[in-house]
């Protein structure tokens, strides 16, 4: 079974610029989850999708940021304009359901740099 | 709101030392803990999970047990090799409220094993 995929492994772009990072989970899997890290610090909570439906954006940053998950499957994530400040690692994970156990499966990541 | 603490690193051991990384959480709910390591230039990948006060979750040597009276979840491993050489991540899933669904980080432990 292949895992959480994340495309592209690195971007570099340039403040003001348009990136979009994408997101295919693992297939079954209804909860897509966004997460960031930034400057070596914490890994934090971006949004979550169940299915196509946002259960919870409270950790998008502004609204430079827009996620998407269009017939449920994959989810991809658009920074317009890019700031500097954006520069990090973004991750993306899957769960198949709330079980109680709260297991996510995380794909690869993101690095993006904005210069 | 929830909150994970790692113990700060980075970290830096001679092989076959002993490891610990202290991890103390707040959660307002019965969370699930974690423990997730980052080898350079791959992923997130679980390690370790407890569900509940108690569990033990163990994988690859290392060790955590989900103490609710001292709420952590501290991670050790009693023989390191050059190969544990990773950052590792404690975090904590809750269903409870507004938080269902999401995971909470810690800032991560650098830890770096010398032959």
């Amino acid at each position: 079974e292949a895992g959480v995929t994340q495309f592209p492994s690195h971007s570099v772009i340039e403040k003001g610029q348009t990136v979009t990072l994408r997101c295919d989970p693992i297939s079954g899997h209804d909860n897509l989850y966004w997460y960031r890290r930034v400057m070596g610090k914490e890994i934090k909570f971006l949004l979550h999708f169940v299915k196509e439906s946002k259960q919870d954006e409270s950790g998008m940053p502004n609204n430079r940021f827009l996620a998407e998950r269009t017939g449920g499957t994959y989810s991809t994530l658009k920074v317009q304009p890019a700031e500097l400040e954006d520069s990090g690692v973004y991750f993306c994970a899957s769960s198949q359901h709330w079980t109680g156990k709260g297991e996510q499966y995380f794909g690869p990541g993101t690095r993006l740099t904005v210069t | 709101g929830n909150s994970v603490t790692q113990m700060e690193g980075p970290v830096t051991l001679s092989e076959e030392a002993f490891l610990t990384i202290n991890c103390t959480y707040t959660a307002t709910g019965y969370p699930s803990l974690f423990w997730y390591v980052q080898y350079p230039g791959e992923g997130l990948q679980l390690l370790l999970k407890a569900t509940k006060a108690d569990d033990k979750g163990s994988n690859k040597g290392f060790e955590a047990t989900y103490r609710k009276e001292t709420t952590s979840f501290h991670l050790e491993k009693g023989s390191v090799q050059v190969s544990d050489s990773a950052v590792y991540f404690c975090a904590l899933s809750d269903l409870s409220g507004t938080n269902a669904g999401k995971s909470t980080f810690g800032d991560g432990t650098t830890l770096t094993v010398k032959p």
